[in-house]
């Protein structure tokens, strides 16, 4: 049951480029999205979020977009680094149901940026 | 800043073993959280606990599993009888409210079953 996905497991772009990471979802009850970064032997960092009532946040050079009627979300690095390799993972949390706001993680893509 | 410190960072057992893995969440949270990221697999909700007791579980969180708090800084997980199955990174996280809020995570327990 995969409520998040990641279709792309890996991206490569040269450095200075924009990187797209993209992220589709299929419960609608979701209300929040994050972006979390994780490298090697570290636990998952917090990068950007979004809420249901916007379609795009802003953080220096990331940008998610949020496009509810399409239940996709993407993640914009401009301009990308080298630091900026690592696997990105996009999750979604909401207050419905049983559930309390824990976090569903998609499978995460891997970006590699070329120096 | 204040972060999840998680312990011990590699952990081998036993198949039928039992294994604690701790954790210390940032002391002013509220909320607390189990993960697991089986290799090359996502990143997966096991527990959330809140005001001593747990507010949601998955289906991953068996009776072999259980968590506490046993004094104002500690976590644990529990698992009383390992299989090769739980062999995984486990991930601790914290946070101070609920939905939409950002979850602060350590750098997790690689558990090893053999």
């Amino acid at each position: 049951d995969q409520q998040v996905k990641q279709n792309s497991p890996s991206l490569s772009v040269q450095e200075g480029r924009i990187s797209i990471l993209n992220c589709d979802y299929t419960n609608s009850m979701f209300d929040y999205f994050l972006w979390y970064k994780k490298y090697p032997a570290e636990g998952p960092t917090f990068l950007i979020s979004i809420s249901s009532i916007k379609d795009k946040n802003e953080d220096g050079r990331f940008t998610v977009f949020l496009n509810k009627s399409a239940k996709h979300l993407s993640l914009h690095i401009v301009p990308s680094q080298p630091g900026d390799s690592a696997v990105y993972f996009c999750a979604a949390s909401g207050n419905y149901g049983g559930s309390q706001g824990n976090l569903i993680f998609g499978k995460g893509t891997k970006l590699s940026v070329k120096p | 800043e204040p972060e999840v410190t998680q312990t011990p960072s590699h952990q081998v057992t036993q198949m039928g073993q039992e294994v604690i893995l701790r954790c210390v969440p940032i002391s002013n949270h509220l909320y607390f959280y189990w993960y697991r990221q089986i290799l090359g697999q996502k990143v997966e909700f096991l527990v959330s606990f809140y005001n001593n007791e747990i507010s949601e579980k998955s289906e991953i969180f068996d009776d072999q599993f259980s968590v506490e708090r046993p004094d104002g800084s500690n976590f644990t997980l529990k698992i009383r009888s390992t299989k090769l199955e739980d062999s995984a990174m486990y991930f601790c996280a914290s946070s101070s409210g609920t939905v939409g809020e950002k979850l602060f995570f350590g750098s997790g327990t690689q558990l090893s079953v053999l």
